[in-house]
């Protein structure tokens, strides 16, 4: 299996643009979850997906992101306008969703807003 | 979900056995222990978990203490490879949420 795929790997902007992060879970796996890490956060929980529902969005920061799965094996995270404190690496994460089951972490997508 | 306490950092010589602690004095009895990796520049990397009986995978083991209070994860060999920061997490296994700490920063010295 591939892993956890993620698009761009990297990403540069300018404040205001609009940003679209990609992720492609695990085959098979009905779980979905947008992490991001910053130095002075550590690694936060944004969005929870489960069978292609968001289930917890609580850690979404603003309006101004937006998370979407429209199936299986594709969901997107979008940020407009963007914000320089935007700036952060945003990782993405898929399960099988039974008991104790894991997370596991794609390469995650290094954004810089200017 | 309980916390957790790790030591901010540690050494260890390649080669050696790495012995990483974590304290998770609140623990309930439906938590399991789950230890996870970060490698500079990449995504966290499930390494174990366990609930209260030791457990070994090819990466690692783990030793939780009989009052489940404390555990250990155990890299047998280090390599330089190891270098990481590692989470030690509790979590209700029927709970999805991963509440990262600040980890212990390993590291392997040649």
């Amino acid at each position: 299996d591939a892993g956890v795929i993620q698009s761009p790997r990297h990403e540069v902007t300018e404040m205001g643009q609009e940003v679209t992060l990609r992720c492609k879970p695990i085959s098979g796996h009905n779980s979905l979850f947008w992490y991001r890490q910053t130095m002075m956060r550590g690694l936060e929980l944004l969005i929870y997906f489960n069978n292609n529902v968001p289930i917890d969005d609580s850690g979404m920061p603003e309006d101004r992101f937006s998370a979407k799965m429209p199936n299986a094996s594709f969901s997107t995270l979008k940020i407009q306008p963007s914000e320089p404190r935007d700036s952060a690496v945003y990782f993405c994460a898929s399960s099988s969703g039974q008991v104790a089951d894991t997370q596991y972490f794609g390469p995650g997508t290094r954004l810089t807003v200017l | 979900d309980a916390k957790t306490t790790q030591p901010t950092s540690m050494d260890c010589a390649e080669g050696r056995a790495a012995n990483l602690p974590c304290n998770h004095s609140t623990i309930s009895g439906n938590e399991y222990v789950y230890w996870y990796r970060q490698i500079h520049s990449q995504g966290p990397q499930y390494i174990i978990h366990g609930l209260k009986n030791n457990e070994t995978n090819e990466m690692a083991s783990l030793i939780i203490t009989e009052d489940r209070k404390s555990s250990t994860l155990i890299l047998p060999h280090a390599t330089l490879r190891d270098t990481a920061v590692y989470y030690c997490i509790v979590r209700v296994n029927s709970n999805y949420q991963l509440i990262w700490g600040a980890g212990t920063k390993l590291i392997i010295k040649p």
